[in-house]
Parts: structure tokens; sequence; C-alpha cells
């Protein structure tokens, strides 16, 4: 069945960096875009970024522009995070999710989620 | 950005009843709206995307309808596995953008 698993969580002190990943099968990955979206703990859904299946484009949202690095290896099945200056205001639950239509759609499904806490 | 306003953020339902979530957004999305359901420790869940087209193994309780920046999401007859938290999203305009949520608690 289709499916994707983070990993890559943990602790990590303010201003370190962090990779999460999102292992995908169960589809063709490299047919779909892919996206990151996080939760902060008891509070809702926010979208962090977004791929295209070959790679070519990327979009960020403004809080994590120039500090987090969406990436894919088609090859591998996977998809990447990079997360660089964190803040504590990064902490949350990361969730991949597949965008079945392209690129800037809705998502569907989702991972499990993987929890990164930025504390010092 | 595109601000998505849900309400109620708590709707207390009893098993049985009718459940009717709203989502607002600032501009106009014309179809582009998505509902997901998501229950404590779970990944959100794919509910409704085009407003009003339900995804794979979604039950017809579930209904979506409005337009432009005015959506409801209907669930017709609450059953115990229904109760958690809705979240509307807009993929008309980047970036996306989510609702705050809307918990369905049972009454």
């Amino acid at each position: 069945q289709v499916q994707l698993v983070e990993s890559g969580g943990g602790v990590v002190q303010p201003g370190r960096s962090l990779r999460l990943s999102c292992e995908a099968s169960g589809f063709t990955f490299s047919s779909f875009g892919t996206h990151w979206v996080r939760q902060a703990p008891g509070k809702g859904l926010e979208w962090v970024a977004v791929i295209s299946s070959d790679g070519s484009n990327k979009y960020y949202a403004t809080p994590v522009k120039g500090r987090f690095t969406i990436s894919r290896d088609n090859s591998k099945n996977t998809l990447y995070l990079q997360m660089d200056s964190l803040t504590v205001e990064d902490t949350a639950v990361y969730y991949c999710a597949r965008d079945p239509h392209g690129t800037g759609y809705w998502l569907d499904p989702w991972g499990q989620g993987t929890l990164v806490t930025v504390s010092s | 950005e595109t601000v998505m306003t849900q309400s109620p953020a708590t709707l207390s339902v009893s098993p049985g009843e009718r459940a009717t979530l709203s989502c607002r957004a600032s501009q106009s999305l014309s179809s582009n709206l998505a509902w997901y359901q998501q229950k404590p420790g779970q990944a959100p869940r794919l509910l409704i995307y085009g407003v009003s087209t339900r995804a794979t193994d979604i039950p017809a309780r579930f209904s979506g309808s409005g337009s432009g920046t005015e959506f409801t999401l209907t669930i017709s007859s609450l059953q115990s596995e229904d109760f958690a938290v809705y979240y509307c999203q807009q993929y008309n305009h980047w970036p996306l953008t989510f609702g705050g949520g809307t918990k369905v608690e049972i009454k």
C-alpha cells in the first residue's frame, strides 16, 4: 500500500542543524510532488515546503526560507528536509505528504510524522 | 498570505446528529479547498478535495460545499469514529495555508 515513513527527528540545541528523511513505498515516487508540513505541540498544521516530482521546483514557507532545504533522491524513493539554524519555534512534529495532483494541491497520504524538539 | 478561519473552534455533537463545520478564506479560492481529519496521535487524513470530491474510501456521510470564500464540511450522522479535529486547506494561492481547526467532541 502507499506509505510514507519519516525519520531523523530528535532533540537538538538552538542554532544547530538536523536532517529529516521520508521514505516512500507502494507508488512511483518519482511521479509525485511531495511536501513537508509541521505541527507544533497542541497547535494546528503549518505547511513548510514542497518539491516537484523531478526536483526542479521548490517552494518554501516564509518562516523557513533560507534556513530549510527540501530535496529528494528518486533513486532511493526518499525525500529530505535539511534544517539549519534551528530555533525553539521550529519544535514540531514534521510530516511528509504526497501531492496527488502536482506541486501545490491537496495532500494524500501523510506519513506518521517525526518529532523535532529544539531546546537548550 | 491567504488566511483560513474555521468556526466554531469546538463543536459538541451527540452521536447520530449532524455536524456542520465552517471555513472562511480571506480571498477567493475558486474551488481549491480540501478538508482533513486528524485523530489524537495520528497523522491527518484527506477527506475531501476540490470543495466536494470525497477522497478514496471516505464514507458518504462526509460532504463538502461552498465557493469563493465560504466553505462547509457536513457530517450527516456522526459516528463514534468521527470525533476528531478537522482542518481546511486552500491551494489556490501560495503559500498553502490551513485553518486553525475545529474539534468535534461528544456532547
